[in-house]
């Protein structure tokens, strides 16, 4: 079955640790994406990725960073500089970023609450 | 920059109709997305328009008039299960998704 993965559903961390959550997508989708969602907002872009070994920043990329070695993985790590990093985490994946068309597939996100 | 405006709450009875309105100003617009997402859950893509009109899907139809910067989810024959948030989306000229803050939807019997 094709679809996006992330793990854990459920992260539990101090405050001052870093902490990466995991994506990967069988899709063989181009473009990745990852989101925060808080209670009463919409989702709100954190980082996007083109195509492997390219990033680029959205609207609320402080405190977090990603990579992106491998078409199939785009990893979010929350560093300690994230001022309030409890919230539900999203990744997303698209054929390209380019086509109209294209529609994003939602992986199913963790929550992650900083203690 | 991106404004993407949607009601915060609404509610209906089951059985009845209800539209879900979005209103948005982009630089530029390549299409425009609803999608329905349960509490604690993934979005899950509903619609998409890109030229003006209604697309009809099931129970399930959408609208767009990009001259207004408009757009509507109209569900019919609602359903319990229906209730959700209902996330519209829109495509500017960066080709990258902007979300509104979502309606959520509340179906009483």
């Amino acid at each position: 079955d094709g679809g996006i993965t992330q793990s854990p559903k459920y992260l539990f961390r101090k405050e001052g640790q870093n902490v990466t959550l995991s994506c990967e997508q069988n899709l063989n989708h181009d473009a990745m994406y990852w989101y925060r969602q808080d209670p009463g907002q919409g989702l709100r872009l954190i980082y996007y990725s083109q195509i492997v070994n390219d990033f680029q920043k959205g609207d609320i990329a402080e405190g977090y960073s990603v990579s992106r070695e491998k078409k199939e993985s785009f990893p979010l790590t929350v560093t300690s500089a994230q001022k309030n990093p409890t919230a539900f985490y999203l990744c997303a994946s698209s054929s390209r970023t380019s086509r109209s068309t294209d529609t994003q597939y939602f992986g199913p996100g963790t929550r992650l609450t900083v203690l | 920059g991106q404004n993407i405006d949607q009601p915060t709450e609404m509610t209906a009875t089951e059985g009845a109709i209800v539209q879900i309105n979005c209103t948005y100003q982009t630089s530029g617009f390549n299409g425009l997305f609803w999608y329905q997402q349960h509490a604690g859950e993934a979005p899950t893509f509903l619609s998409y328009n890109v030229l003006d009109g209604l697309e009809e899907k099931g129970r399930f139809s959408s609208f767009l008039s990009r001259s207004k910067g408009y757009s509507y989810l109209l569900l019919k024959e609602l359903q319990m299960k229906d209730s959700a948030s209902y996330l519209c989306a829109v495509k500017g000229g960066s080709y990258i998704p902007t979300f509104g803050r979502g309606t959520s939807l509340i179906v009483h019997p």
